[in-house]
């Protein structure tokens, strides 16, 4: 079946410093693949997505590239700000509709 | 992008009472919805999909007359926990579905819904 892996948080940075958060996946075929950040008490925002092989989605400085030679999406930031401080999913919509989520990456970052 | 709304945001209530959270796509239609749990510093939990005129369908361990879901129309559903205790406090989060599968499909996610069993 279908799994994402991410890396485990949480992840401490101080302000302006780079941001990378691993995640990989297994899946039939080529999935479109997404990002989702949770800010504290509030729900899922999506961030950002790419659909097919090689594909870079950004938004708000973040970026990830989607990559089906590493079945990989990291995602990375190159200076992140208190305000990214949040937990990060990344997600596999899977097969008969049920998405797959990663556990999540809670970021911290310092001032 | 797609604007999902969840009511109430937060709800507080007695052992034994039953409490209705809503989820409601604004701007667009949902044929498929899903209702999510989740615990402090954890994952979503998927608890069931919703589907617009026929039965929910429930995860493993997710009691169904516990948690009642109802997909009256393309744009509302709805989870009742019925006879809430304190066990059942969590955030409730609910998604609709944008899209084919494979082909530009994309969730967006609800606010989510704070209960408080007490």
């Amino acid at each position: 079946g279908n799994s994402v892996t991410q890396m485990e948080g949480p992840v401490t940075l101080s302000e302006e410093a780079f941001l990378t958060i691993n995640c990989t996946y297994t899946a039939t075929g080529y999935p479109s693949l997404f990002w989702y950040v949770q800010y504290p008490g509030e729900g899922l925002q999506l961030l950002l997505k790419a659909t097919k092989a090689d594909d870079k989605g950004s938004n708000k400085g973040f970026e990830a590239t989607y990559r089906k030679e590493t079945t990989s999406f990291h995602l990375e930031k190159g200076s992140v700000q208190v305000s990214d401080s949040a937990v990060y999913f990344c997600v596999l919509p899977g097969g008969s509709y049920i998405p797959t989520f990663g556990r999540g990456t809670s970021l911290i970052v310092h001032p | 992008g797609a604007v999902v709304s969840q009511h109430p945001s937060w709800v507080i209530c007695k052992s034994g009472t039953s409490v209705k959270i809503e989820c409601r796509s604004l701007d667009f239609q949902a044929t498929t919805m899903f209702w999510y749990r989740q615990f402090p510093k954890q994952s979503l939990m998927l608890m069931a999909t919703s589907n617009e005129g026929s039965k929910a369908t429930y995860e493993q361990g997710v009691e169904k007359d516990k948690f009642l879901i109802n997909h009256a129309s393309l744009t509302l559903s709805t989870l009742t926990v019925t006879s809430a205790h304190p066990e059942d406090s969590s955030f409730y989060i609910c998604s609709a579905r944008v899209g084919r599968v494979g082909i530009g499909e994309t969730q967006y996610f609800g606010p989510g819904t704070r209960l408080l069993v007490l």
